[in-house]
């Protein structure tokens, strides 16, 4: 599975959009781009993910370059429960191994 | 629609003693996963079973450590003679079969402290 590169830590105001950079400039035709969360030591929570399109939840958006090199996570209204680490991670259509990096420590002030 | 539970969420033992932890997974998921997560560290893969099969077990420590999922029942994850370097919060997660994206939904973890 291909590597990402993502800031150590952002901040943000509450109530203002979080824009989380990922860098994943080897990302395979196959591999699907995954965000998750881990709240305080919680277990990681699925955020969204994606192939090539852009993609938007309830929770989040998924912006994801043409040449798919890199992508960037938005919360459009942060809230202080969105402080959390968030984790990029590129995984193979099929794949099992979800492989966690060190992540974006986000931290959302009010 | 239950998530992923695991029990029990806190456990205590002492050196050389088991640890048994347990993994249900969501209704209709077939796929079981294990992670470990040491103090200020990200998430390791450890097992990832099928019912009644492991598939792969390359990131479980070659001793003391064994992983099933049985055809009736959770999935349970067993540490033999505990050593404290196995302190750490124990992650299970599920996905369902047949998606090509296998999005893995994670239960709120174990976490083991070997005193």
């Amino acid at each position: 599975d291909a590597k990402t590169t993502q800031p150590t830590s952002m901040d943000c105001a509450e109530g203002r959009a979080a824009n989380l950079p990922c860098n994943h400039s080897t990302i395979s035709g196959n591999e699907y781009v995954y965000w998750y969360r881990q709240i305080h030591s919680q277990g990681p929570q699925y955020i969204i993910h994606g192939l090539k399109n852009n993609e938007t939840n309830e929770m989040a958006s998924l912006i994801i370059t043409e040449d798919r090199k890199s992508s960037t996570l938005i919360l459009p209204h942060a809230t202080l429960r969105d402080t959390a680490v968030y984790y990029c991670i590129v995984r193979v259509a099929g794949g099992f191994k979800t492989i966690f990096g060190a992540g974006t420590r986000l931290f959302v002030k009010a | 629609n239950a998530g992923v539970m695991q029990n029990p969420r806190h456990l205590v033992r002492r050196r050389g003693q088991e640890a048994r932890l347990r993994c249900s997974p969501m209704k209709g998921h077939s796929h079981v996963y294990w992670y470990r997560q040491l103090p200020e560290e990200g998430l390791k893969f450890m097992v990832y079973l099928q019912k009644e099969n492991i598939i792969d077990e390359s990131g479980m420590p070659k001793e003391r450590f064994s992983a099933e999922f049985p055809k009736e029942g959770p999935s349970i994850l067993r540490i033999q003679q505990v050593v404290r370097g196995d302190s750490a919060a124990y992650f299970c997660a599920s996905s369902p079969p047949g998606l090509a994206e296998e999005t893995q939904y994670f239960g709120p973890g174990t976490r083991l402290l070997v005193l």
